[in-house]
């Protein structure tokens, strides 16, 4: 079965603009989770979705936000983009989100200037 | 809130076991996962630890105590393809990922 697809794979923006990336889940997975992963952070927890509804948040203030649509995928959001935005966007998708097996996609690679 | 350590960094040799240790604290616990991640990849499900004890599968186990919040994950027969990033996560109310750890092994 097709994996996570997540596009763009690559995204150069500049400072203050803002951007869209997106997720699409394995087919049958209900859950969508976002994570940003910076060499010194590692993966930081930004939000999953769940049927449509954001069931948890990290801790990134409101300029990051997502949604979830009636076919699971996702897409999320950055708004007047800075320049420590840079990072990998990492999307993983699961049947049912907690305890069950997540499986990532490549992730998109944003570069704000 | 939630706070998940482990090495940054370690080092072994082909042929050789590694010992990858993990320790958590968190809100809510309900089971604790590890990933592989080689670099400019995305992270693969090496596997996942509810019970207290030791799970294997092949090459690679994990080990689980939920009393001591500790968790450590063991490489066999070190071989070359295992240099890669090992990220300790905890899921509870989410999947929350500590900052890994980048095995390097050589020959």
């Amino acid at each position: 079965k097709a994996g996570v697809t997540q596009t763009p794979r690559y995204l150069i923006k500049t400072r203050g603009q803002q951007v869209t990336l997106s997720c699409s889940p394995i087919s049958g997975h209900r859950s969508v989770s976002w994570y940003q992963q910076t060499p010194g952070q590692g993966l930081q927890f930004l939000f999953e979705y769940f049927s449509e509804t954001q069931r948890n948040k990290g801790n990134f203030p409101g300029r990051f936000s997502g949604r979830q649509f009636s076919n699971s995928r996702s897409e999320m959001n950055v708004s007047t983009l800075e320049l420590g935005d840079s990072a990998l966007y990492l999307c993983a998708s699961s049947f049912l989100g907690d305890s069950t097996e997540a499986f990532f996609g490549q992730g998109t690679r944003l570069t704000v200037v | 809130g939630q706070n998940i350590d482990q090495p940054t960094e370690m080092t072994a040799t082909e042929g050789a076991i590694v010992q990858i240790n993990c320790t958590y604290q968190t809100s809510g616990f309900n089971g604790l996962f590890w990933y592989q991640q080689h670099a400019g990849e995305a992270p693969t499900f090496l596997s996942y630890n509810v019970l207290d004890g030791l799970e294997e599968k092949g090459r690679f186990s994990s080990f689980l105590s939920r009393s001591k919040g500790y968790s450590y994950l063991l490489l066999k027969e070190l071989q070359m393809k295992d240099s890669a990033s090992y990220l300790c996560a905890v899921t509870g109310t989410a999947l929350i990922f500590g900052k890994g750890t980048t095995l390097s092994v050589s020959s």
